[in-house]
């Protein structure tokens, strides 16, 4: 399995303002993602992160709000912008290792004033 | 339809009992099936995989797959209190993996 790191692992912020999410894997992987489980909600996925390509966003969710950098197969960073109390959630890096498995990073704890 | 679909519960099972959760999916074209455990606060932790139809035991933990039915289980055996927690289920499509809301599992001691 893979070893995920995120920083900050909480951070409360006003609203307009915007926060960088950090995501660290100590091996090298194709693909990463981004998820945000909202207080009591399950998993929801923003976007997949390749490098060296556009990051591919899920409905409801673009790049303007989340923009996503993937410079190296080991990093990502997700900016959440402008942001409101409805960006108050736990943010949550992901990797897939062959030949099973997805795993998670500790999240972030977003708290929106 | 969800994509995903689990009763959320609550689920009460007393210790040392089978504790049964069960999942749904609506995209026949799924090819990997998940069980994640997630304690409150903790980021998902993914328990077992399963590809292929019939039983998949791994030491307590059994996860059952019926793809004609379009569904899974995961079964508990002799259930701890340190089971507690949300078992999500998820499934993968256009190699993403996608999430249904969770059960919550109580164990009672």
């Amino acid at each position: 399995s893979a070893v995920i790191s995120q920083k900050p692992s909480r951070d409360i912020c006003q609203r307009g303002t915007s926060l960088t999410i950090q995501c660290q894997v100590d091996s090298q992987v194709t693909m990463m993602f981004w998820y945000r489980q909202q207080p009591g909600q399950s998993l929801t996925l923003i976007a997949t992160a390749n490098q060296g390509s556009e990051a591919t966003y899920e409905s409801g969710f673009v790049i303007d709000k989340f923009p996503i950098s993937r410079p190296n197969l080991t990093f990502s960073t997700l900016t959440v912008s402008n942001m409101s109390p409805e960006d108050s959630s736990i943010y949550l890096c992901s990797v897939v290792t062959p030949p099973v498995g997805q795993y998670f990073g500790p999240g972030t704890r977003l708290t929106v004033t | 339809q969800k994509e995903v679909e689990q009763n959320s519960g609550p689920l009460s099972v007393p210790e040392g009992a089978i504790a049964s959760l069960n999942c749904t999916y609506s995209d026949r074209g799924s090819q990997s099936f998940f069980w994640y455990r997630q304690y409150s606060g903790k980021s998902p932790e993914l328990i077992m995989s399963i590809y292929s139809n019939g039983d998949k035991e791994d030491g307590r933990f059994t996860a059952q797959l019926n793809k004609a039915s379009q569904y899974v289980s995961l079964l508990i055996r002799d259930s701890q209190p340190s089971d507690s927690a949300t078992y999500l289920c998820a499934v993968n499509r256009d190699d993403k993996i996608i999430f249904g809301k969770g059960t919550r599992l109580h164990i009672l001691p």
